[in-house]
């Protein structure tokens, strides 16, 4: 299986913020990448596929970059509603596999 | 846009069958342009795929789960299902439906999830 690791594993940031998170893919995957947010009690939504396309009616603060084996997800200027947990997934080859999630909290 | 809705028992008791229906709506299961796919996540913990299904009845599954995973579709009901047999503690999860584009990995839809604990 291919791991994903994530770093940081939690993200202490305030609104206005810019905030980079790192995805590293334990082989190359392309740009088979794919990144979620979740927040508490909710199920992960996409939002941005393929390493940087932004799904259509994300705030265009979020971007993604990256191929080969690492990638980052940058959210340029926090806003109250980006406070979630973010997981990265590759879809190069199944078992399709995430990394173990990075926890942005307000500061 | 499409919707998922999962439903199960909630409690399984160790060694027997977990059963999930995952009912879709607002478009066809039979549908050419979609997989469909099973995610769990155990609790404060991160996402693992289980599987998942086209509406002719092909199957991917994860070989961590291979032995005791069967996924299913039923047409007729825009539904699909898993069992997943010989539960433990360690299948307590919330487990999740969601629709994945043909020919990508990108899971766009999901379900809201259901917590299935299994315990006696």
């Amino acid at each position: 299986d291919i791991q994903m690791t994530q770093s940081p594993s939690s993200l202490s940031a305030s609104v206005g913020d810019r905030v980079t998170i790192t995805c590293r893919a334990s082989q190359t995957i392309s740009r088979f990448l794919n990144w979620y947010d979740q927040k508490p009690g909710k199920a992960p939504k996409l939002l941005i596929y393929t390493a940087s396309n932004l799904l259509s009616g994300v705030p265009s603060r979020f971007s993604g970059s990256g191929s080969g084996t690492e990638f980052t997800l940058t959210i340029s200027s926090l806003q109250p509603e980006d406070f979630a947990t973010y997981y990265c997934q590759q879809s190069h080859t199944t078992p399709y596999t995430f990394g173990q999630g990075t926890k942005l909290e307000m500061k | 846009q499409l919707q998922l809705q999962e439903s199960g028992p909630g409690l399984v008791k160790p060694s027997e069958t977990l059963s999930l229906t995952c009912t879709v709506s607002n478009g066809s299961i039979s549908s050419s342009n979609y997989y469909w796919d099973l995610i769990r996540q155990p609790p404060g913990k991160g996402l693992e795929w289980i599987g998942s299904v086209y509406y002719s009845g092909t199957t991917y599954d994860n070989p961590s789960l291979r032995s005791r995973v069967t996924i299913s579709v039923d047409t007729s009901k825009n539904q699909f299902s898993l069992k997943l047999s010989a539960v433990t503690a360690a299948d307590t999860a919330v487990y999740f439906c969601a629709s994945r584009p043909r020919g990508t990995g990108t899971l766009n839809n999901w379900g809201q999830g259901t917590l299935v604990t299994v315990s006696s």
